[in-house]
């Protein structure tokens, strides 16, 4: 079973409704949650990060941790077809694996017009 | 602009040919690493250096090499041991050393390696 279970999509919405994206995982010792932004044939960018539980908004962006459950999400609102993507869900354990990060297979996401 | 510079971004390879892959950074980074991206998989982390002339093994090293003898290069070469080479390989850097965050990881655009 694999540490991260992200769910590949794909994931087709109209432009405008909200993009709903999240990730389970099983290591409880996990406490640095990413997602990343990848677009076609492209390298990943960080686009939002979040220590330990709670919410963390940013523009259109909300992510949400919920270390009881070990399930993380991303939220999209107002969705615009920039934001046609594939995300990925990243965790790390702490500054001991700083960039040493477990990976769910990403979600691709098409926003259509 | 500062960036992670991969190079080729399309590659080739007949079995049984060693492929070295090409990473070049002028952000000044000390630490590097290399992730392989394979549909459905994620990224899993092959090789990383957290300083100049040392490097350590990641999850799925096992026929794969590199080196660091420059703080700005960290080449990965795929050797004919590696059984199942087509993917997508990607090199990265983190900012530790000037306050980045634990897990934020700045990327290239990746090389594209094919085994025919």
């Amino acid at each position: 079973q694999k540490e991260v279970e992200q769910d590949p999509g794909p994931l087709s919405v109209p432009e405008g409704a909200i993009v709903s994206l999240n990730c389970t995982y099983s290591n409880s010792a996990f406490q640095y949650f990413m997602w990343y932004r990848q677009y076609s044939r492209k390298g990943p960018e960080l686009l939002m990060y979040t220590y330990s539980s709670g919410n963390k908004e940013d523009g259109r962006f909300t992510a949400q941790v919920d270390k009881s459950s070990k399930y993380i999400s991303l939220f999209i609102r107002d969705s615009q077809p920039s934001d046609s993507a594939t995300y990925l869900c990243a965790m790390s354990r702490g500054t001991d694996s700083w960039g040493k990060l477990q990976f769910g297979a990403g979600t691709q996401v098409v926003v259509t017009p | 602009d500062g960036g992670i510079t991969q190079s080729p971004k399309y590659l080739f390879r007949k079995e049984g040919q060693n492929v070295t892959l090409s990473c070049e950074q002028n952000l000044n980074h000390d630490a590097m690493y290399w992730y392989r991206q394979d549909p459905g998989q994620g990224l899993r982390l092959i090789y990383y250096s957290q300083i100049v002339n040392d490097f350590q093994k990641g999850d799925i090293a096992e026929g794969y090499s590199v080196s660091r003898e420059k703080k700005e290069s960290f080449p990965l070469t795929v050797t004919s041991a590696q059984k199942n080479p087509t993917a997508f390989y990607l090199c990265a850097s983190d900012n530790r050393e000037t306050g980045g965050l634990a897990g934020e990881l700045f990327f290239g655009e990746g090389s594209r390696l094919t085994v025919l």
